[in-house]
């Protein structure tokens, strides 16, 4: 079964704002990932946050993670038209990744 | 670094053929590949772990005869699907890490995908 879900499921922002996405798991993991994927496309890795990590920066990008909650949430500041495209969380076990459902960003200019 | 090409990028066939995915690392040597499934608008559903020199890890409920996966050396794994029919049309991701990288070992690097159309 799925590991990860993401909410909001579709979010619309303007160029300039933040966009928050969010994601839940539901077991104990070593490492929570964040990808990108554009429309018909791979999967770009964003972002790692290790199991005894609470927050971790990249660029623009925010990433907390709460174990107790089994939730992580991806912050993108200052967000721009390039930004559009859908974001999965994905739980790392042993070597396989599990990816949630994914969020769809549409970021207008 | 850690580029991973996929080809073809689309393919459209007949139903009762067969069709082959190639995913290869571009500039590391990946032990372990993975090949995913997805639909549209949904998740990506992981089919198969393929090992450089052994036989694939099916996730249950994927057909091993149906989606053969051969990874015959440290850059190159196919997934051949055989005798498509209508159903499997989808997109098909492959990913490979890099674990000489410690520091990136959890990462996958994916391929750009494989839209297939089975008429």
């Amino acid at each position: 079964s799925q590991q990860g879900e993401e909410d909001p499921q579709a979010l619309s922002i303007q160029e300039g704002e933040n966009a928050t996405m969010n994601c839940s798991y539901k077991t104990s993991i070593n490492n929570l990932q964040w990808y990108r994927q554009n429309s018909g496309r791979g999967l770009v890795h964003l972002i790692l946050i290790r199991s005894n990590e609470r927050e971790k920066h990249s660029g623009r990008l925010r990433v907390t993670l709460d174990t107790s909650k089994k939730s992580s949430s991806l912050l993108i500041t200052a967000s721009r038209a390039a930004d559009t495209a859908s974001y999965f969380c994905a739980t790392s076990g042993y070597s396989t990744l599990t990816f949630g459902k994914g969020t769809m960003l549409l970021v207008s200019p | 670094g850690a580029v991973v090409s996929q080809h073809p990028s689309w393919v459209i066939c007949k139903s009762g053929t067969s069709v082959k995915i190639e995913c290869r690392s571009l500039d590391f040597q990946a032990t372990t590949m993975f090949w995913y499934r997805q639909f549209p608008k949904q998740s990506l559903m992981l089919m198969a772990t393929s090992n450089e020199g052994s036989k694939a890890t099916y996730e249950q409920g994927v057909e091993k005869d149906k989606f053969l996966i051969n990874h015959a050396s440290l850059t190159l794994s196919t997934l051949t699907v055989t005798s498509a029919h209508p159903e499997d049309s989808s997109f098909y991701i492959c990913s490979a890490r890099d674990t000489t990288l410690v520091a990136a070992k959890n990462i996958q690097y994916f391929g750009a995908g494989t839209r297939l159309s089975v008429l």
